[in-house]
């Protein structure tokens, strides 16, 4: 079985930009999270998707989105890009219904980095 | 406000030892709570998961128990090996709530 795929892998954008980020979840799992990792904060709960609707969303400014598809793969964007945007972007699939009961599935996340 | 605490500090032992890890939290009522291993440049992993009513869980060489009294849980690996160097990873999620995770505590076990 495939497991979660994040693409692109490295990602180098300039202030202001706009970026989007892909993850292909575990087939079968409808939930799908995104973390922002650094070394300063950690992982960060971004927002979760349950069937292509956000189910939960952490303390992040609106320029921070998300949606899923039909077939659960997820994207995520980020739009006027700032330096303290820069970090890994972690997504996680998972079969839970209800988010926490059920372990996480990491991909191996975008490292983004802002210039 | 909620809070998940790891030790911050690097945990040094020697190949052999058991290792004991951390994770206090406050002004939280998890009703789960997991362990994820992450090595450098990769995403965590999932290892342990126990729920509000569960003392204790094991798997293979890992321990993990869980005071809600205490508002604590540790995480043991016994028999250490230097494969076993990594950052640790607690997370919390309520009953409903989104999963919140620790800042993690980096492990290094001396051959």
């Amino acid at each position: 079985k495939a497991g979660v795929t994040q693409t692109p892998r490295y990602l180098i954008k300039t202030r202001g930009q706009q970026v989007t980020l892909s993850c292909s979840p575990i087939s079968g799992h409808r939930s799908v999270s995104w973390y922002q990792q650094t070394p300063g904060q950690g992982l960060q709960f971004l927002f979760e998707y349950f069937s292509e609707t956000q189910r939960n969303k952490g303390n992040f400014p609106g320029r921070f989105s998300g949606r899923q598809f039909s077939n659960s793969r997820s994207e995520m964007n980020v739009s006027t890009l700032e330096l303290g945007d820069s970090a890994l972007y972690l997504c996680a699939s998972s079969l839970a219904e209800v988010e926490g009961r059920e372990k996480l599935f990491f991909g191996s996340g975008t490292q983004l980095s802002v210039l | 406000s909620q809070k998940i605490e790891q030790n911050s500090e690097a945990l040094n032992i020697q190949e052999g030892k058991t290792a004991t890890l951390t994770c206090n939290y406050t002004n939280y009522s998890p009703a789960y709570l997991q362990w994820y291993r992450q090595d450098p440049g990769r995403g965590p992993v999932f290892l342990l998961l126990i729920r509000e009513n569960e003392k204790e869980k094991r798997k293979e060489r890992l321990k993990v128990t869980f005071d809600t009294t205490l508002k604590q849980s540790l995480f043991h690996i016994t028999a250490s090996q230097p494969a076993d160097s990594a950052t640790y990873l607690c997370a919390l999620a309520g009953n409903t709530g989104k999963l919140i995770f620790g800042q993690g505590t980096t492990l290094q076990v001396k051959p």
